[in-house]
């Protein structure tokens, strides 16, 4: 069975504050995602990696896939009150089929 | 296109009834996936199809839940005889492959009273 840990699994910070949101395995991925989940919505894609050391930066995200493609870390620069919500981390490879393994999230708050 | 679309949104039910939820994925999108979410957990994969054919199924998934998608366009979950602890959030999302990511829908929302 692959799992996913994410940490913290709780973070509450204030506006304008640094924070970087961790995902690791034992397992290897081809590839990783992101998403990030509203109260009462589905997760939204956020970005992909597949390449070990990997990194990707989408406005204020930083992402990155570790060089053994177990690990992947989201850092957030300068948080806003918006980037509030539970942000997900999901793998999938070649022997999970085609589903994806989700962590069980971080819920950030990010206070104004 | 407008996404995965989802149907109810809620559904409250008593302990014992059966119930149906619908999915109408991206048009585009071979493969849909049905996951469920209690609060606080991430997405449990319950069942993947491609095109019409139900391709893997979770261990979660008891002999009480079934799923179809005919045809190859929408898909149905039906929960049989629901329990208490039914209760969650019921995520179906589309794809062209795992590594280009999924659309979720916004899920339906079962209470079982």
């Amino acid at each position: 069975t692959q799992l996913l840990e994410q940490s913290p699994q709780f973070l509450s910070i204030q506006e304008g504050e640094n924070l970087t949101v961790y995902c690791n395995s034992s397992s290897v991925f081809s590839s990783l995602q992101w998403y990030r989940q509203e109260p009462g919505e589905g997760p939204v894609l956020l970005v992909t990696v597949v390449t070990g050391g990997e990194v990707k930066k989408l406005k204020r995200l930083t992402f990155q896939f570790g060089d053994a493609r177990k690990d992947s870390s989201l850092h957030i620069t300068a948080a806003q009150p918006g980037d509030t919500g539970l942000y997900l981390c999901a793998g999938g490879n070649e022997t999970s089929g085609s589903r994806l393994t989700f962590g069980e999230g971080t819920q950030l708050t990010v206070n104004p | 296109d407008t996404g995965v679309s989802q149907d109810p949104r809620h559904k409250i039910t008593k302990r014992g009834q059966n119930v149906t939820f619908r999915c109408d994925p991206i048009s585009e999108h071979n493969r849909l996936y049905w996951y469920r979410q209690t609060l606080g957990q991430g997405p449990e994969f319950l069942t993947y199809f491609q095109n019409e054919a139900q391709l893997e199924k979770s261990r979660l998934l008891s002999d009480r839940f079934s799923a179809e998608r005919p045809k190859g366009s929408f898909s149905t979950l039906e929960i049989q005889r629901t329990e208490q602890g039914d209760s969650a959030m019921y995520l179906c999302a589309s794809s062209v492959g795992t590594r280009y990511g999924y659309t979720f829908g916004s899920g339906t929302r079962l209470t079982v009273v």
